[in-house]
């Protein structure tokens, strides 16, 4: 089955340690991007990377790192959290070709106290 | 900077209603338009892709159309089911270079009564 997963699904933690979110994908995506979502403010981008050691900031990267050392793999870093980056997150992959539909992950909801 | 508008902000109905909801962007050069489903909790599913050069879409119950020029999309449900009752997402990714995100509209968050 064609997907997109995360991991983990919940998080809790507190200011300052160190924790990483995993995203793959089994699409053979040459693009992955890591988006969160707040109320009132919808989905917006973090960061992005078009293929294999090649990432790019979104729209609201600060406090956050990525990594591409694998195609299949895109995950998310936050080094030093703090609470404002309680929010949901979101991988998603898409084709840089042809329709260019993305397919999101289920999601990670991560709590900063 | 592209900016999408999703309204109703939230719609409730009772069972059975034809519905429509509505998607405007501001920047008419897009690539394409796609409608998502969120349920609570869970992440999107895709519904309906729509690329600029096309004008409706349609899966089962669902027909999204696609008005480039006014900056319009619409997502439209016939026969509401109280399994439709979700969070429904528009967002659009803009043409030129591959590597663009997508803008996404705040949602309408959808109620279908039994």
């Amino acid at each position: 089955e064609a997907q997109v997963t995360q991991n983990p699904r919940y998080l809790i933690t507190v200011t300052g340690k160190k924790l990483t979110v995993t995203c793959s994908q089994n699409m053979n995506h040459e693009y992955m991007s890591w988006y969160r979502q707040d109320p009132g403010l919808g989905l917006r981008q973090i960061y992005y990377s078009m293929n294999v050691e090649v990432t790019d900031k979104g729209d609201v990267p600060e406090g956050y790192k990525v990594s591409r050392k694998e195609k299949r793999n895109f995950p998310l870093i936050l080094e030093s959290p703090s609470p404002n980056q309680t929010s949901l997150y979101f991988c998603a992959s898409r084709p840089v070709m042809g329709t260019y539909e993305q397919y999101f992950g289920p999601g990670t909801r991560l709590t900063v106290t | 900077k592209q900016e999408v508008t999703q309204i109703p902000a939230a719609l409730s109905v009772p069972e059975g209603e034809n519905l429509v909801l509505n998607c405007s962007f501001t920047d008419s050069a897009i690539y394409n338009l796609q409608w998502f489903r969120q349920d609570p909790g869970k992440g999107l599913t895709s519904l309906l892709l729509i690329q600029s050069s096309q004008r409706e879409q349609t899966s089962g119950r669902l027909n999204a159309s696609l008005d480039k020029s006014s900056g319009r999309s619409t997502l439209y449900i016939a026969a509401s089911q109280p399994g439709d009752s979700a969070t429904y997402l528009c967002a659009v990714r803009e043409s030129g270079g591959g590597a663009d995100g997508l803008t996404f509209g705040k949602g309408t968050h959808l109620i279908i009564q039994p």
